[in-house]
């Protein structure tokens, strides 16, 4: 069955470093990658959409990465602030429902 | 713009009770419709979706069920509610096809029972 890893439950990083979150699969060829933000007890919030066959996608500090070889998504912030701290969720999906991750809650200290 | 509408927040309902949990969309036409289960620790579970009225389509079986009386309208029912059914409920929406666009989620009703 398809599977979804994002590469920890939680990360803690200092403000004005760049995040870098990762998501894995297995089982899967997804044509599409999302990219979500959850804050605590609200819906999730649409990011970033990369194709298969994009490798690269920016959104102001966002960044995504989509290798198909790797089965790997990276998702990059930059000059972080106490403001991304959330939890980010990756999803895959393509002519089917989109399948989520668990998500990793990013926490930036100041 | 379009928006979308899910009640009631919070719900605490006592096991074997009905459950009726409700979104509606504004501002577009024939959107695919989604409800999904976030449980701790357990990421978000798709339940059900619909891609137009009357049509739904089931993921998980359980003992929940799904209605789309409107294109705007999306409902999630239960006869009798087990202690399993705790959680947080979503719904969401998007246009176009059912994994290749972006989806835009309501804030949830956390159901707690007892």
């Amino acid at each position: 069955s398809q599977k979804i890893e994002q590469n920890s439950e939680a990360l803690n990083i200092q403000e004005g470093k760049t995040a870098t979150l990762t998501c894995n699969y297995t089982n899967y060829s997804p044509a599409y990658l999302q990219w979500y933000r959850q804050d605590p007890g609200r819906g999730p919030v649409f990011l970033l959409l990369i194709r298969e066959n994009e490798k690269e996608k920016r959104k102001e500090r966002l960044k995504v990465t989509f290798d198909t070889t790797l089965k790997q998504s990276l998702f990059h912030i930059t000059a972080s602030q106490p403001a991304d701290s959330a939890t980010y969720l990756c999803a895959l999906g393509g002519n089917t429902p989109l399948v989520f991750g668990k998500g990793t809650r990013l926490s930036v200290i100041a | 713009s379009q928006t979308i509408h899910q009640w009631p927040a919070t719900l605490v309902q006592p096991v074997g009770s009905p459950l009726s949990l409700e979104c509606t969309v504004e501002g577009t036409s024939n959107p695919n419709l989604y409800w999904y289960r976030q449980a701790a620790g357990r990421g978000l579970q798709l339940l059900f979706y619909s891609v137009g009225i009357g049509q739904i389509s089931s993921e998980v079986p359980q003992n929940l069920s799904a209605s789309r009386p409107q294109d705007w309208q999306f409902i999630l029912s239960s006869k009798k509610l087990l202690l399993s059914d705790s959680g947080f409920y979503l719904c969401a929406w998007s246009v176009g096809g059912l994994g290749n666009q972006p989806q835009h989620f309501g804030d949830g009703t956390r159901l707690s029972i007892l």
